[in-house]
């Protein structure tokens, strides 16, 4: 199986600040990587795919980068609504996995 | 609009059985993959299979294989995930998710279903 790190496990940011998420494969996985956003008591929605790609819908302030082993989420400006976990998840093969998530907390 | 409509939370104890489900609308049911992806309390998400309800193929993640069963009724457009025998360890959100497009990326969500197994 694909091994899913992400770092930090959270974060502590105030509205405005420039958040960077980082998420590592265990081996390369091209550019198959989504981001997804979660928040308390609702079902995980998909901001991200193919590492940079933006789903319809998400603010621009969202981007994503990397291929191979590493990639990135960007938050550029954090507004009041982003504050939730954010997970990866590697498409390049089954079994499909999901890193540990990052909780971005206010400060 | 498309959507993955869940059926409600479930209290059951060890050994029992369960079947849990969830309704597409929407969209052209058979020619979607529909996965199931567990979420213990206070974890991350772990993904545990898919099914294509077009001809039933499905795949199972290691972890879950023998575990749970993944089947899909077309004729209602209706995926389901069932146990024969709960575990205390059962007990998590389980949520469906739709692939998006002909990639492994999911969406939309299904709005989960909490399952609670304890004596």
């Amino acid at each position: 199986d694909i091994q899913m790190t992400q770092s930090p496990s959270s974060v502590s940011a105030s509205v405005g600040d420039r958040v960077t998420i980082t998420c590592r494969a265990s081996q390369g996985i091209s550019s198959w990587l989504a981001w997804y956003q979660q928040k308390p008591g609702k079902a995980p929605k998909l901001l991200i795919y193919a590492s940079s790609s933006l789903q319809s819908g998400v603010p621009s302030r969202f981007s994503g980068s990397g291929s191979g082993t590493d990639f990135t989420l960007t938050i550029s400006s954090l507004q009041p609504e982003d504050f939730a976990t954010y997970y990866c998840q590697q498409a390049s093969s089954y079994p499909l996995t999901f890193g540990g998530g990052t909780k971005v907390e206010i400060k | 609009e498309v959507q993955l409509v869940q059926s409600g939370a479930e209290v059951k104890k060890p050994g029992e059985s369960l079947k849990i489900s969830c309704k597409g609308s929407g969209y052209s049911f058979t020619n979607y993959w529909i996965a199931w992806v567990r979420q213990m309390p206070g974890k991350g998400l772990e993904w545990m299979g898919i099914i294509y309800p077009g001809d039933s193929d499905t795949r199972y993640s290691p972890t879950f294989q023998g575990q749970v069963t993944i089947s899909a009724d077309k004729s209602i457009s209706t995926a389901y995930l069932q146990w024969s025998s709960l575990k205390a360890s059962d007990t998590a959100m389980y949520y469906c998710a739709r692939r998006f497009s002909s990639t492994e990326y999911f969406d939309p969500w299904g709005q989960g279903t909490l399952v609670t197994v304890s004596s």
